[in-house]
């Protein structure tokens, strides 16, 4: 069966400091591999994808993820980090159908 | 902006009654998403439809139905609602059927069964 694991329900970062949430992924075939956010009383908004080619995946505002296939890994990555970027970010993986991680909160302190 | 929307924005209602949420997709995009997102089950799929004809079935519960409309909006119905139902319910579109399309979300609806 699909799955999609985001081991940490939350996330603390300073401001200015590099993020990394995490996300593994279990499908078979050729993933294809989606990260979103959602800001309070807001819709998932989406930031990047992975269908193929380069490993590594740049996004909507600065963010950029990193595709390991022997690891099953699609951790969403920025080199710094802003007190806006706190939010609730769900990583989505493709295969016969679209299953979301169970979200990760990340709290940017300033 | 997404280009989805949804209506209403919130709805209260009490329990054993009968909603209808509506959702209008993205100019362009054929498929139509409904889910639920609830504090203690996170983000769960619903129903899909392509181009009017349903084209997946998840943890819909048969007190729920929705349909897709010619001019491509979607209602979601739900009837007989218990408290559990409180949620957000969102509608995404997307190009194509497949998962390959990146879903672009509505800012939600949120329902409250008192």
């Amino acid at each position: 069966a699909q799955s999609v694991a985001q081991p940490e329900d939350q996330v603390n970062v300073a401001e200015g400091n590099p993020l990394t949430v995490k996300c593994t992924y279990s499908v078979s075939g050729n993933p294809y591999l989606f990260w979103y956010v959602q800001y309070p009383n807001r819709g998932l908004q989406f930031l990047l994808k992975y269908i193929t080619g380069d490993n590594l995946v740049k996004g909507s505002y600065g963010f950029e993820a990193e595709f390991n296939k022997s690891q099953t890994s699609f951790h969403l990555k920025k080199p710094s980090a802003l007190v806006s970027d706190s939010a609730l970010y769900f990583c989505a993986a493709g295969g016969d159908k679209l299953t979301f991680g169970t979200g990760t909160r990340l709290a940017v302190r300033p | 902006d997404s280009g989805v929307t949804q209506t209403p924005k919130h709805l209260i209602t009490a329990t054993g009654q009968r909603v209808t949420l509506r959702c209008s997709p993205r100019s362009g995009d054929l498929s139509v998403y409904w889910y639920q997102q609830s504090l203690d089950q996170g983000l769960q799929f619903l129903i899909q439809y392509y181009n009017g004809e349903e084209r997946a079935k998840g943890n819909i519960l048969e007190r729920f139905s929705a349909q897709q409309f010619p001019d491509l909006h979607s209602e979601l119905n739900l009837s007989s609602l218990e408290l559990g139902d409180s949620a957000l319910y969102f509608c995404a579109s997307s190009e194509t059927w497949g998962s390959r399309s990146p879903l672009h979300f509505g800012n939600g609806t949120r329902l409250t069964v008192t």
